[in-house]
């Protein structure tokens, strides 16, 4: 039973445009969601987070916003760059030392 | 100054070997994690915890048993290899178990033949 889901395994997008990363999640107990972006051969290095009474939170080029009657939270690259291409993965918590990660989507920023 | 450390990075084994993955953060924080990465990406907590006390353990074989020694260290010994426990495996460590982002090392990737 996959509670947190990226039901995009992979994303284009062009140089200086926007890339646009979503994450739906089946908990309603969830209330602290974070961004994780992923090298290969490295492990997942943490990007942005919101907690559940917040619907955004931004830091530089990342904006993650969160619907939480649609359970859906979204990350926002703006613009994005070669060196953002990497697996991005979402993740959910309800405070309970138990972080659910969904599946990660591979975004190309193409030069 | 890498803040949370796994050793070794690869490790190849055959089945039914007993092998051992150490990981140690310099953060200063007060929960680790072992999380498993398998052939479809899919990264899933194996165990967590805090100041030193088991606090998941998210029905795993009981092969896998994880050791921490003080809080800035946790180790993951496994017992009888199996071809099925051939994964990227990370250690994480947090400030607190909630409401603060998880720091992790770089994976040991584990092959068992």
């Amino acid at each position: 039973d996959q509670q947190v889901k990226q039901n995009s395994p992979s994303l284009s997008v062009q140089e200086g445009r926007i890339s646009i990363l979503n994450c739906d999640y089946t908990n309603s107990m969830f209330d602290y969601f974070l961004w994780y972006k992923k090298y290969p051969a490295e492990g997942p290095t943490f990007l942005i987070s919101i907690s559940s009474i917040k619907d955004k939170n931004e830091d530089g080029r990342f904006t993650v916003f969160l619907n939480k009657s649609a359970k859906h939270l979204s990350l926002h690259i703006v613009p994005s760059q070669p060196g953002d291409s990497a697996v991005y993965f979402c993740a959910a918590s309800s405070g309970t030392y138990k972080y659910i990660f969904g599946t990660g989507t591979r975004l190309k920023v193409l030069a | 100054d890498t803040a949370v450390s796994q050793t070794p990075k690869y490790l190849v084994t055959q089945m039914g070997n007993d092998k051992s993955i150490k990981c140690e953060q310099n953060l200063g924080h007060d929960t680790m994690y072992w999380y498993k990465q398998d052939s479809k990406k899919f990264l899933k907590i194996m165990f967590s915890y805090n100041n030193k006390e088991l606090i998941i353990n998210e029905t795993v074989p009981n092969r896998f048993s994880p050791k921490s020694p003080d809080k800035a260290h946790l180790n993951l010994h496994i017992n009888s290899l199996e071809l099925g426990d051939s994964a990227v495996y990370f250690c994480a460590s947090s400030p607190t178990g909630s409401y603060s982002p998880l720091h992790f090392g770089n994976g040991t990737r584990l092959t068992v033949t």
